[in-house]
């Protein structure tokens, strides 16, 4: 498997424009996660799905932020409208929850950054 | 609301040297713990997962370590290499399963 594909890998826009970042978990994983890192927060879980379905998404700043999963091998995280303050890597993750395993495999992340 | 520490901040440490990276939170109703490297620019690579019955767990020279009633769990790195050098994070998953907390790293430098 080539493990959790993240699209693009930099983002450049202005302030007030729509950023849609994209995520493809590994195949047969149940679980995604949508995490943001900055120096100042660290990092932070944003939203996660289970089966496809938003499970958690206390973490999602503001209404700016909209998470989606129409399937088991696509998600995406949209941001409308940016604003500077949103720049950050944003890491996606997934895993398969069984019986002593849970290990999350990261995505090599979308650097993000709003002018 | 779990909080995830980690300290110290910052490590460095000459080759060959045995080390030790500690990381505490603050509600032991956990589901597991893991810890991950990150390298600047990189995401981050699973190294070692506990589930909360376990006690450790061994990879390498790495050892892992939990006591879930203290709430605080160890990162043991034999010998260290120039190539550990990384920025090291615990996380700690909820009893729901799901939600993870993170810790805001180690970085560790080992020199030559």
């Amino acid at each position: 498997d080539a493990g959790v594909i993240q699209s693009p890998r930099h983002e450049v826009t202005e302030m007030g424009q729509e950023v849609t970042l994209r995520c493809k978990p590994i195949s047969g994983h149940d679980y995604l996660f949508w995490y943001r890192q900055t120096m100042m927060r660290g990092l932070e879980l944003l939203i996660y799905f289970n089966n496809n379905v938003p499970i958690d998404d206390s973490g999602m700043p503001e209404d700016r932020f909209s998470a989606k999963m129409p399937n088991a091998s696509f998600s995406t995280l949209k941001i409308q409208p940016s604003e500077p303050r949103d720049s950050a890597v944003y890491f996606c993750a997934s895993s398969l929850r069984q019986m002593n395993t849970d290990t999350q495999y990261f995505g090599p992340g979308t650097r993000l950054t709003v002018l | 609301k779990q909080e995830v520490t980690q300290i110290p901040a910052a490590l460095s440490v000459p080759e060959g040297e045995n080390l030790v990276l500690n990381c505490s939170f603050t509600d032991s109703a956990i589901y597991n713990l893991q810890w991950f490297r990150q390298d600047p620019g990189k995401g981050l690579t699973s190294l070692l997962l506990i589930q909360s019955s376990q006690r450790e767990q061994t990879s390498g020279r790495l050892n892992a370590s939990l006591d879930k009633s203290s709430g605080r769990s160890t990162l043991y790195i034999a010998a260290s290499q120039p190539g550990d050098s990384a920025t090291y994070l615990c996380a700690v998953s909820d009893t729901n399963a799901g939600k993870s907390t993170f810790g805001d790293g180690t970085t560790l430098t080992v020199k030559p």
